[in-house]
């Protein structure tokens, strides 16, 4: 059974960078899109970006300015970089695993998610 | 961008009842189209992939239908465990995006 768990920072302040990273455990990170997600207090679901088993990347165009997401296969890790933080960036940070079922990518597979809080 | 819009936000209804939930998606997505449902302070769960794919685990009395850019999601005898807030999420082109969510509560 695969299973995803983030582990972050809680707080950050305005201006600096956020840092996340999701270890998998129970599967290899050498297939897949590993995808982060976050949701805003009471809102809805944000797709920040995807990083590949191959390497490639794929971000929100809203924030491709200011996220790298880089993966460590030794580790069986994958880790979410947000800079240049504001207030607007506090949410619960997701990662999720993204297959491809009947030739759809979906989500099936989320860590429980952290919750970043950007103040100072 | 792809804009997917839900109907309706919210719904209050009782256990047995059949609910529907409706997606529209800005543009064509065939049937490159999730639903998720969400409890309370837990991650998003996979329900339905590929607009009608019910994934393993998942109980017969939810299903999806639709192709193109309308969208829907039926439960047809709620249970108490249904509560909660669904999401649909088009990965059709990137940036892949959700709905804004409709949640569902205890009449």
């Amino acid at each position: 059974q695969v299973q995803l768990q983030e582990s972050g920072p809680g707080l950050v302040k305005p201006s600096e960078t956020l840092s996340t990273t999701c270890t998998v455990s129970g599967g290899s990170i050498r297939s897949s899109y590993w995808n982060w997600i976050r949701q805003s207090p009471g809102k809805g679901l944000e797709w920040i970006g995807y990083i590949h088993h191959s390497g490639s990347t794929n971000y929100n165009p809203s924030l491709k300015s200011r996220v790298t997401i880089s993966l460590d296969t030794s580790k069986n890790q994958f880790s979410l970089s947000l800079s240049s933080v504001t207030a607007a960036d506090t949410a619960v940070y997701y990662c999720a695993r993204g297959n491809m079922v009947e030739g759809v990518i979906g989500f099936g597979y989320w860590g429980q998610g952290t919750l970043v809080s950007v103040s100072s | 961008d792809i804009q997917m819009t839900q109907s309706p936000s919210s719904l209050s209804a009782s256990v047995g009842d059949r609910v529907t939930i409706t997606c529209r998606a800005s543009q064509s997505i065939s049937s490159y189209l999730n639903w998720y449902y969400q409890k309370p302070g837990k991650a998003p769960k996979l329900l339905i992939n590929g607009a009608f794919n019910l994934q393993s685990g998942v109980p017969p009395r939810f299903s999806g239908s639709g192709s193109g850019t309308d969208f829907t999601l039926t439960i047809s005898s709620l249970q108490p465990e249904d509560f909660a807030a669904y999401y649909c999420q088009q990965t059709y082109n990137t940036p892949w995006t959700f709905g804004q969510g409709t949640k569902v509560d205890i009449k």
